[in-house]
């Protein structure tokens, strides 16, 4: 079993749909949990930082973390074809490096 | 400032070739780290420095040498590579280098290697 799940997808959905992403996980040591978007051909970048359980907005994004049942969420709101990418959540905690997931496709269609 | 900047973009080699990315970022972090991404793939990390100290080595074969000579900089030297070397390599970096939390990670856009 892998520490980190994530559905690779490819999800698409059109245009002002709420999008959700999921991870589960399994190592209860995680702490730190993260979500990054990368476009085709470009490196990851950091969209959302939680710590512990509970929930973080920002703008159209919100991450929640559901820390006993071991279940990371990102929702997007009115979803624009430039959300258009791969989102990787990852984790980390005691110690423990950086985890990503496996990363979900999405499209978001005009 | 808030890039990473990575060369080149595109690198071919030969098994036999001696090559070598570089990385550099000027926003002050002390961390810098080298990752590998095949296609389809999670980033793998390779390399963790910390104030230009090598702090971790993910049991990463020795035609792989990392090279950290100040605190903007951060080459991969390549020798003898095999053709499943090839992949993207990801350049990053961080304020600080904290095992298990390791803040905002600043992505470069990574240098797509193919080894013949």
């Amino acid at each position: 079993q892998k520490e980190v799940e994530q559905d690779p997808g490819p999800l698409s959905v059109p245009e002002g749909a709420i999008v959700s992403l999921n991870c589960t996980y399994s190592n209860s040591a995680f702490q730190y949990f993260m979500w990054y978007r990368q476009y085709s051909r470009k490196g990851p970048e950091l969209l959302m930082y939680t710590y512990s359980s509970g929930n973080k907005e920002d703008g159209r994004f919100t991450a929640q973390v559901d820390k006993s049942s071991k279940y990371i969420s990102l929702f997007i709101r009115d979803s624009q074809p430039s959300d258009s990418a791969t989102y990787l959540c990852a984790m980390s905690g005691s110690a423990r490096q950086l985890t990503f997931g496996s990363g979900t496709q999405l499209t978001v269609l005009p | 400032d808030t890039e990473v900047t990575q060369t080149p973009k595109h690198l071919v080699m030969g098994m036999t070739n001696k090559k070598s990315l570089k990385c550099e970022q000027h926003m002050g972090h002390r961390a810098m780290y080298w990752y590998k991404q095949k296609a389809k793939k999670p980033p793998e990390l390779m390399f963790v420095y910390s104030y230009e100290k090598l702090s971790i080595n993910e049991s990463v074969p020795s035609r792989f040498s990392p090279e950290c000579p100040n605190s903007s900089l951060l080459n991969l030297h390549l020798h003898a590579l095999q053709p499943e070397d090839s992949a993207l390599y990801l350049c990053a970096s961080s304020l600080q280098f904290v095992p298990g939390n390791p803040g905002e990670l600043f992505f470069g856009e990574g240098s797509r290697l193919t080894v013949l």
